[in-house]
């Protein structure tokens, strides 16, 4: 299985930009097309899909989100951070059977 | 609008069985796959595993191989996770989300709780 590691916990001030990184114990990306994807979810709610390979925003997410990388090093980044959006974070891979990372808290500082 | 509804919360005894129901509504329900993801009480996201919704085939993450049963009713654009012999370590909510792959859209939970 492929280990998509991220850091528990990111401390930020609303208005400022919070950068949340995903790293993956191999490539998941295939011919160029990055397939590392990005959800959030609040408490007592279902995760919500915020960026698909890698960069690409889904529909109707603000264009304060936004995701790069390519291999096995990718970054969400929310600039700037609102209150709307304390929340948990995860990558998830789906080059091969699907993993999700362990989630990053973003925490007010 | 894209929804996928599932069914309400569950209260079992350890070695009962319960099912699970994933009904889908603002698309047609045999073009994309549904997956199953189990959250524990306090933690994270575990992908179980996806239903082929054309051929009925599931596949299996390696911890969701025992005990655990995809199925469909496609007439009614509805999957269902069935969990057998049901162990404490079940308690979790478990989510049905539209793939394959990318999780566009999920449903919102069934909460499980096992319990003597």
């Amino acid at each position: 299985d492929i280990v998509l590691t991220q850091s528990p916990v990111l401390a930020v001030s609303l208005g400022q930009r919070a950068t949340i990184s995903c790293r993956a114990s191999q490539s998941v990306s295939i011919s160029s097309i990055n397939l590392m994807h990005w959800y959030q979810q609040k408490p007592g709610q279902q995760p919500k899909l915020l960026i698909y390979r890698a960069s690409n925003l889904a529909s109707g997410i603000p264009a304060r989100f936004s995701g790069s990388g390519s291999g096995t090093d990718f970054t969400l980044t929310i600039d700037p951070v609102q209150a709307d959006d304390i929340a948990a974070y995860y990558c998830q891979q789906s080059r091969e059977s699907p993993t999700f990372g362990g989630g990053t808290k973003l925490e007010l500082k | 609008q894209i929804q996928l509804v599932q069914s309400g919360p569950e209260l079992k005894k350890p070695g009962e069985s319960l099912k699970i129901s994933c009904k889908a509504s603002g698309y047609t329900f045999t073009d994309y796959a549904m997956q199953w993801v189990k959250q524990a009480p306090g933690k994270g996201l575990q992908y179980m595993g996806w239903i082929n919704t054309q051929t009925g085939k599931p596949t299996y993450a390696d911890d969701f191989k025992e005990r655990f049963v995809f199925s469909l009713e496609t007439s009614a654009s509805t999957a269902y996770l069935q969990i057998n012999n049901l162990k404490n370590e079940d308690t979790a909510t478990y989510f049905c989300a539209r793939g394959p792959g990318v999780m566009d859209a999920w449903g919102q939970g069934a909460s499980v709780t096992v319990s003597s």
